[in-house]
């Protein structure tokens, strides 16, 4: 399966701090996505990747992918207390195959 | 913009009663998709659904699922004596599935809670 696993597992961060998160991966990829989930609802699209991307920005976030390392990292700057979720990676396929994700909170 | 819907918002059943989870695909997308997330734990796949057939499934997805696409609009989960263990939130997605495009778009998940 090309399933994503996040780390850290959880964050803490004050109002206002970067956070940064990882993913690692198995497979060969098309593509890497993160989404959002807040606590008990819906996971929300943030942005997707291309395997022949290695940098992209949407806003506040910052994605990297490194293929030769089969990962990637999100990086939340100026974080606000809305940002506190937890966030997932999931690579293309028919299916995605969630990891455990990364539990951020960011403290007001 | 358009978004996935999903109905109810919360289901209570009984332990082996039947229910079904509909969901509102996102319009002109072809790709179709069921998750599950038992409380505290991790999202997991169970089944997606092309051209009016499973396309891949999961262990998970067992003889007591099923799912269908009764009409143009809805996709549906079937969940047949359902266990207390079935308790969960059920997450639907679609993908466009065109020009590569492969964002999986989410709906807000029905909460089952078998009693």
């Amino acid at each position: 399966s090309q399933q994503g696993e996040e780390d850290p597992q959880a964050l803490s961060i004050q109002e206002g701090e970067n956070a940064t998160m990882n993913c690692s991966y198995k497979t060969s990829i098309n593509n890497l996505q993160w989404y959002r989930q807040n606590s008990g609802r819906g996971l929300v699209h943030l942005i997707l990747i291309r395997s022949n991307e290695r940098e992209k920005h949407s806003g506040r976030l910052r994605v990297t992918l490194d293929t030769s390392k089969k990962s990637s990292s999100l990086l939340i700057t100026a974080s606000r207390a809305a940002d506190t979720a937890s966030y997932f990676c999931a690579t293309d396929g028919n299916q995605f195959y969630f990891g455990t994700g990364t539990s951020l909170t960011v403290i007001p | 913009e358009p978004e996935v819907t999903q109905t109810p918002s919360h289901q209570v059943t009984q332990m082996g009663q039947e229910v079904i989870l509909r969901c509102v695909p996102i319009s002109n997308h072809l790709y179709f998709y069921w998750y599950r997330q038992i409380l505290g734990q991790k999202v997991e796949f169970l089944v997606s659904f092309y051209n009016n057939e499973i396309s891949e499934k999961s262990e998970i997805f067992d003889d007591q699922f099923s799912v269908e696409r009764p009409d143009g609009s809805n996709f549906t989960l079937k969940i047949r004596s359902t266990k207390l263990e079935d308790s969960a939130m059920y997450f639907c997605a679609s993908r466009a599935g065109t020009g590569g495009a492969d964002t999986q778009y989410f709906g807000p998940g029905t909460r089952l809670t078998v009693l």
